[in-house]
């Protein structure tokens, strides 16, 4: 089965603070992807990455940064959190190939509060 | 550009009641891939089915079904004889061949409540 593991649950953070979001999957998949999550909006991409060393904005990139330094991880930084960023956020993974075709496995998520 | 419509965003039904959750979707691409996924009040999105444009089979297990028609671009989800685990939020999502990384486009989702 994959996995998928975020590394908090929830969170609460100080606006301004730098916050660090951590992902790791164990089935050696190219693709990693962040979102968030809020109410009425759907899921919406932030950045996504489909090789180590390579990361694409998604669709609201702004405030955010990632990191892929190993294929299994990637991280979600928050440079200056603010209240705005306060949010439900979810990893994912997929791969091409390998008896599956891009479909998404998520991450547990993390509730990240900025107060 | 692709897009994927969930035209219900809530639904409530019924203990053992069937009910379809729509999915619209739109693309340029001919080859593309099609999803559901599920999201119980747990927070974790679990995915339920793939299905491949070039694929127009119809899919069943248990009490799920999947119907799937090209000539009207849908992708409708069937819950037979419902139970109250199956209350979550339900997204329909569309991934073009060759895209990046195979980036999805999900709908917004649809909130089914079944009650006892």
């Amino acid at each position: 089965d994959v996995k998928v593991t975020q590394s908090s649950r929830y969170l609460v953070k100080r606006t301004g603070e730098k916050v660090f979001l951590e992902c790791v999957q164990d089935m050696d998949h190219e693709n990693m992807f962040w979102y968030r999550q809020d109410p009425g909006l759907g899921l919406r991409l932030i950045y996504f990455s489909y090789d180590v060393k390579m990361k694409e904005k998604g669709d609201i990139p702004e405030g955010y940064s990632v990191s892929r330094e190993k294929k299994e991880r990637f991280s979600l930084i928050l440079e200056s959190a603010s209240t705005n960023q306060t949010s439900m956020y979810l990893c994912a993974s997929s791969s091409p190939g390998q008896g599956t075709n891009y479909e998404q496995y998520f991450g547990p998520g993390t509730r990240l509060t900025v107060t | 550009a692709q897009k994927v419509t969930q035209a219900q965003t809530e639904i409530s039904v019924v203990e053992k009641e069937d009910v379809t959750l729509d999915c619209v979707y739109e693309t340029r691409d001919t080859t593309y891939y099609l999803f559901w996924y599920k999201q119980p009040p747990s927070g974790e999105l679990v995915f339920l089915i793939r299905r491949n444009s070039f694929d127009e089979q119809n899919e069943i297990s248990g009490r799920y079904s999947w119907n799937f028609q090209k000539s009207t671009s849908s992708f409708n989800f069937t819950i037979t004889a419902s139970q109250v685990v199956d209350s979550a939020v339900y997204f329909c999502a569309l991934s073009e061949a060759g895209t990046n990384a195979g980036k999805s486009t999900f709908g917004d989702g649809t909130t089914l409540t079944v009650k006892p």
